[in-house]
């Protein structure tokens, strides 16, 4: 099946501590990008990659740090320099051209304990 | 940077029931979509729309994109359809999207 899958569906982890979520795609798409969801709330942009090696942030990049060093894997790295981790991670992914349509994972529930 | 308005925050239906979801936009775009949420968390893409009208089974959107605006209409609503519907629009050649606050629905039986 083509889609987009990420890992684990829930995290938990202690304050001080990073965290990496998977995010993988199959649909041979140039772009991949990570949302934060907050309750009640829409998604706001972390960083996003248009091709292999290279990424920018988003509206809200600080505490998390990414990769692009395959085209179809786009860890997010959530580290303790965050200081409100707790959220609905959500990866998507597209063509990367300005008519494409957006392509989501089932997300990861992190919460700091 | 650009704002996104969904309107009404919250929506609750009878089964069977029609309604109209709205989004204003602050500027002008280049790219439209409509999602869904459903209760579990996963977004489905419901449409891509810039500008014109499209349907899709019971659920149609249009955009008029001169006056800055995109409705969802949802008809003979179910309670599968229950969840929250976002809007999202991009600025400039690609890839970064807007979300509005998105309008949260719930069908009763």
């Amino acid at each position: 099946d083509g889609g987009i899958t990420q890992s684990p569906k829930y995290l938990f982890r202690k304050e001080g501590q990073n965290v990496t979520l998977s995010c993988e795609q199959n649909l041979n798409h140039d772009a991949m990008y990570w949302y934060r969801q907050d309750p009640g709330q829409g998604l706001r942009l972390i960083y996003y990659s248009q091709i292999v090696n290279d990424f920018q942030k988003g509206d809200i990049a600080e505490g998390y740090s990414v990769s692009r060093e395959k085209k179809e894997s786009f860890p997010l790295t959530v580290t303790s320099a965050q200081k409100n981790p707790t959220a609905f991670y959500l990866c998507a992914s597209s063509t990367g051209t300005s008519a494409d349509t957006q392509y989501f994972g089932p997300g990861t529930r992190l919460t700091v304990l | 940077g650009i704002q996104v308005e969904q309107s009404p925050p919250d929506l609750i239906l009878q089964e069977g029931a029609n309604s109209t979801l709205r989004c204003n936009f602050s500027d002008s775009v280049n790219n439209l979509q409509w999602f869904h949420q459903n209760p579990w968390g996963q977004l489905i893409n419901l449409f891509y729309i810039p500008s014109g009208t499209k349907q899709n089974g019971r659920l149609s959107a249009t955009t008029v994109a001169t006056e800055r605006y995109s409705l969802l209409y949802i008809s003979s609503s179910q309670t599968t359809d229950s969840g929250v519907y976002f809007c999202a629009v991009m600025v400039g050649s690609w890839g970064k999207l807007q979300f509005g606050a998105g309008t949260q629905v719930v069908v009763t039986p």
